[in-house]
């Protein structure tokens, strides 16, 4: 039971432009998510966070949005760089035992 | 497919003794598998990295005296938590990535849930 999901499994654009990877959630109990980065041959590192007692969370070129009611996050990159290429993964918060983690976006920003 | 799975889920253990989690790829071989550790309300961080048949690679700040990594093989890494103290308590995740195919890819186990009394 994947209780988040990320539909595309990868994206290509433009340097310059922006770039907006979604995420959508299963469980409304979710309070908190995170988003990470991962390079080639790494693994991920955090990036940003939102409560859910919020519906925007800005960190320079990164925000994420939070619809409670959609159960959908996204992390929109402006602009977007040839560094930001990697892929992405959104996750909530380890509950109970159980961990989740998103399928993951891969990144390609075109020079 | 690609399925991660951790053993054991969670673990109850008294201060001093080893704990062995086990971390394996149930239809895919991995060439490589991390070891994350996750604080309550924090983000995962990235302990070492193991590949198949050589010795793990660990991040700054990661004793790997108390951490020891064994990936003896391409579906199976083990992380063991030597004379574990109640500061050890945490969610450990794992994740591989696999031999063929977009290696980028990474699965993640379920985690396992430690807590030292």
């Amino acid at each position: 039971d994947q209780q988040v999901k990320q539909n595309s499994p990868s994206l290509s654009v433009q340097e310059g432009r922006i770039s907006i990877l979604n995420c959508d959630y299963t469980n409304s109990m979710f309070d908190y998510f995170l988003w990470y980065k991962k390079y080639p041959a790494e693994g991920p590192t955090f990036l940003i966070s939102i409560s859910s007692i919020k519906d925007k969370n800005e960190d320079g070129r990164f925000t994420v949005f939070l619809n409670k009611s959609a159960k959908h996050l996204s992390l929109h990159i402006v602009p977007s760089q040839p560094g930001d290429s990697a892929v992405y993964f959104c996750a909530p918060p380890n509950t109970g035992n159980q961990f989740y983690f998103g399928t993951g976006t891969s990144l390609t920003v075109i020079p | 497919g690609a399925v991660v799975s951790q053993h054991p889920s969670w673990v109850i253990c008294k201060s001093g003794t080893s704990v062995k989690i086990e971390c394996r790829s149930l239809d895919f071989q991995a060439t490589t598998m991390f070891w994350y550790r996750q604080f309550p309300k924090q983000s995962l961080m990235l302990m070492a990295t193991s590949n198949e048949g050589s010795k793990a690679t660990y991040e700054q700040g990661v004793e790997k005296d108390k951490f020891l990594i064994n990936h003896a093989s391409l579906t199976l890494s083990t992380l063991t938590v030597t004379s574990a103290h109640p500061e050890d308590s945490s969610f450990y995740i794992c994740s591989a990535s696999p031999l063929t195919g977009y290696q980028e890819t990474q699965y993640f186990g379920p985690g396992t849930r430690l807590l030292v009394l």
